[in-house]
């Protein structure tokens, strides 16, 4: 099964299923965007990015979508694991800086 | 190991005075970062460098100051004009300007 959270704070998940977080962008100019896993008291580990020439990238058990049109992206993750809880980030680039969304805290329960 | 060290983990100040984050990187990267999260939000952009003795101001820049007169250092001075300083401080580091930042561990920060 999926858990989606259309961009909301939090997603609850169970151990297994499939997560899709979600994130809207401001700038329709902006051609880079990252997505970031923070754990409790640490700096954001980057997990994947993607540029405005791409609609989708995969990495191991992660992908990214992108919908310029609606300037949204979304971050899906297989399979997942407790150690996948942590509050993730999508960011993107503006005049060679990276703007940050407010998060989304991901639990999984087992 | 490469990666970016930022000392110390937690630091206590008095209200009035200045305090200054270390920020050292061993990536060779030209261009570096310094980043405010506070509880439950995002991060906001304080100041960045993109090459040594050259810095710009971010989107929160009131009551920080920085210097970079080496590539591998960013230090961040929060000053007392800083009105509400007490939070978790990022640096960050890139190869470029459009390529991903690799993050510190952070500093927190706590004024009283």
């Amino acid at each position: 099964g999926e858990s989606v959270g259309l961009h909301l704070p939090t997603l609850s998940v169970q151990e297994g299923d499939n997560s899709i977080i979600n994130c809207a962008y401001s700038n329709s100019a902006s051609d880079y965007f990252i997505w970031y896993k923070q754990e409790s008291g640490k700096g954001p580990q980057f997990i994947i990015d993607i540029r405005s020439n791409m609609d989708k990238r995969q990495g191991q058990r992660v992908t990214v979508l992108l919908n310029k049109t609606v300037k949204h992206l979304s971050l899906q993750i297989a399979a997942t694991q407790p150690g996948d809880s942590a509050v993730y980030f999508c960011a993107e680039e503006n005049d060679y800086k990276l703007s940050f969304g407010a998060g989304t805290t991901v639990t999984v329960r087992a | 190991d490469g990666g970016i060290t930022q000392s110390p983990k937690y630091l206590f100040r008095k209200e009035g005075q200045n305090v200054t984050l270390s920020c050292e990187q061993n990536l060779n990267h030209d261009a570096m970062y310094w980043y405010r999260q506070d509880p439950g939000q995002g991060l906001r952009l304080i100041y960045y460098s993109q090459i040594v003795n050259d810095f710009q101001k971010g989107d929160i820049a009131e009551g920080y100051s920085v210097s970079r007169e080496k590539k591998e250092s960013f230090p961040l001075t929060v000053t007392s004009a800083q009105k509400n300083p007490t939070a978790f401080y990022l640096c960050a580091s890139s190869i470029q300007a459009d390529s991903p930042l690799h993050f510190g561990n952070g500093t927190r920060l706590t004024v009283t």
